[in-house]
């Protein structure tokens, strides 16, 4: 089992639909990334947050640390958005990435 | 300011083949790192360097991968011999402050091993 597990692994929705994607984690963290991928295989930094909430466009990521649980929301949903959703977690006792398996999302018009 | 930069884009090659991939950092990162996400597997940390010198190597695979970062800049990593299973993505990334910092990633580099 990873340490980091992200649900749904796929996931198809209409345009305008508010999308979550979740991730947990079963390590100690100082702090939890939220990354995109898109089909061109280059990957982007969306957030990263040790606690609390952030939000930039349309794009809103929360974190729970007790329950070591983190959701990345996307409100108004657009094709643009389809994508690869990755989330990985810089553990606390080496501070390495650990990621977890990403999340394909289909947006369609 | 130009973003980290990996080369080839693709690369193919036989078993038993040499391949060195490049990443050029952004700019005044002293920060390097080295990743891969091989077929159905999740993204894998490879290693860190910090400047020109290996502050953690923990990941990489093998002995026949071998990683330099001469003059702290420009980082090659070299396959030697490539096997079928050293096939994906191998994803590039630069930071200025450390572990602490957010890393921004190169394209990648999609190795194939025939």
């Amino acid at each position: 089992k990873n340490e980091v597990e992200q649900s749904p692994q796929n996931l198809t929705a209409q345009e305008g639909e508010f999308i979550t994607i979740n991730c947990s984690y079963s390590v100690g963290i100082s702090a939890l990334h939220w990354l995109q991928q898109h089909p061109g295989g280059g990957i982007v930094s969306l957030f990263m947050l040790s606690s609390g909430k952030k939000k930039h466009g349309r794009l809103i990521a929360t974190i729970n640390i007790q329950e070591k649980h983190s959701s990345l929301h996307i409100t108004a949903s657009h094709p643009r958005d389809s994508a690869v959703y990755i989330c990985a977690v810089r553990a606390d006792s080496n501070y390495q990435l650990i990621w977890g398996a990403g999340t394909k999302l289909i947006i369609k018009p | 300011e130009a973003g980290v930069t990996q080369f080839p884009s693709h690369s193919v090659i036989e078993k038993g083949q040499t391949v060195t991939l490049r990443c050029d950092p952004i700019s005044g990162h002293d920060n390097l790192y080295w990743y891969r996400r091989v077929m159905g597997k999740e993204i894998k940390f490879l290693l860190h360097f910090v400047k020109e010198s290996k502050q953690d190597e923990s990941g990489m695979p093998n002995n026949r991968f071998l990683a330099e970062r001469t003059g702290g800049t420009y980082s090659t990593l070299k396959v030697q011999p490539a096997e079928l299973e050293d096939s994906g993505v191998y994803f590039c990334a630069s930071s200025q402050d450390g572990w602490r910092g957010e890393q921004y990633f190169g394209p990648g580099t999609r190795l194939t091993v025939t």
